[in-house]
């Protein structure tokens, strides 16, 4: 089955840095790449997707890069706000599943 | 539109008990998919259907009961219900599109085995 790895596990910043995860995965049949933001106590919410077919794709402060070959995508996430805190999920598709990996814990300090 | 439902949000079992956790959407979603998520984890596929009728298993099933006889509703059944399956449980829906879409989340249920 599909293995799914995230670095690094928790990310602390100052408010304004940039932050990046990576996200990577085993399965070459993979084609979709979300990422999922979750709040405590609250539901995954997606914040950013790419398809295979694309190696960057980017929506204000927030951009995720593909390398299929290398098999691994990245979110990053530019002038960092305090309400940027959460974990953050990335959950690549293969056939009929999102595979979820363990997470990433970003905290922003004012 | 409500989105994705499920219900309850909250349940206390005692071990051996078995329940049905709810889950229902109104978008029309061919896709639906139950999920676990344990404290400081990530999120574990248990089982998804494809579509009414269609079932299959995701990578932690054993436990857990799952039918899709409506394309609205996705029932998650615990047949005997044991501590290590406290956790909280995500229903999500999306169009089926083939190559992945966006999942809609439910707000999950907490449910603790004693």
């Amino acid at each position: 089955g599909e293995n799914v790895e995230q670095h690094p596990s928790t990310l602390s910043v100052q408010e304004g840095d940039s932050a990046v995860i990576k996200c990577t995965y085993s399965d070459s049949a993979s084609n979709y790449f979300p990422w999922y933001k979750q709040e405590l106590g609250k539901r995954p919410q997606l914040i950013i997707d790419i398809r295979s077919n694309v190696g960057e794709k980017k929506d204000q402060r927030i951009a995720v890069t593909l390398n299929k070959t290398a098999k691994h995508f990245s979110l990053h996430i530019t002038e960092t706000q305090p309400e940027d805190s959460a974990v953050y999920f990335c959950a690549p598709w293969n056939t009929d599943k999102l595979i979820f990996g363990t997470g990433t814990r970003l905290q922003v300090f004012p | 539109n409500a989105g994705v439902t499920q219900t309850p949000k909250f349940q206390v079992l005692k071990t051996g008990q078995s329940m049905t956790l709810q889950c229902a959407q109104d978008m029309n979603h061919e896709y639906m998919s139950w999920y676990r998520q344990d404290p400081g984890m990530g999120l574990r596929l248990i089982h998804y259907s494809v579509g009414a009728g269609i079932t299959d298993q995701g990578e932690v099933p054993n436990g857990y009961n799952v039918s899709r006889s409506t394309t609205e509703d996705f029932p998650l059944r615990l047949l005997s219900a044991a501590p290590s399956q406290t956790s909280v449980y995500f229903c999500a829906s999306s169009p089926l599109g083939g190559k992945g879409q966006p999942q809609h989340f439910g707000d999950g249920t907490r449910l603790s085995i004693l």
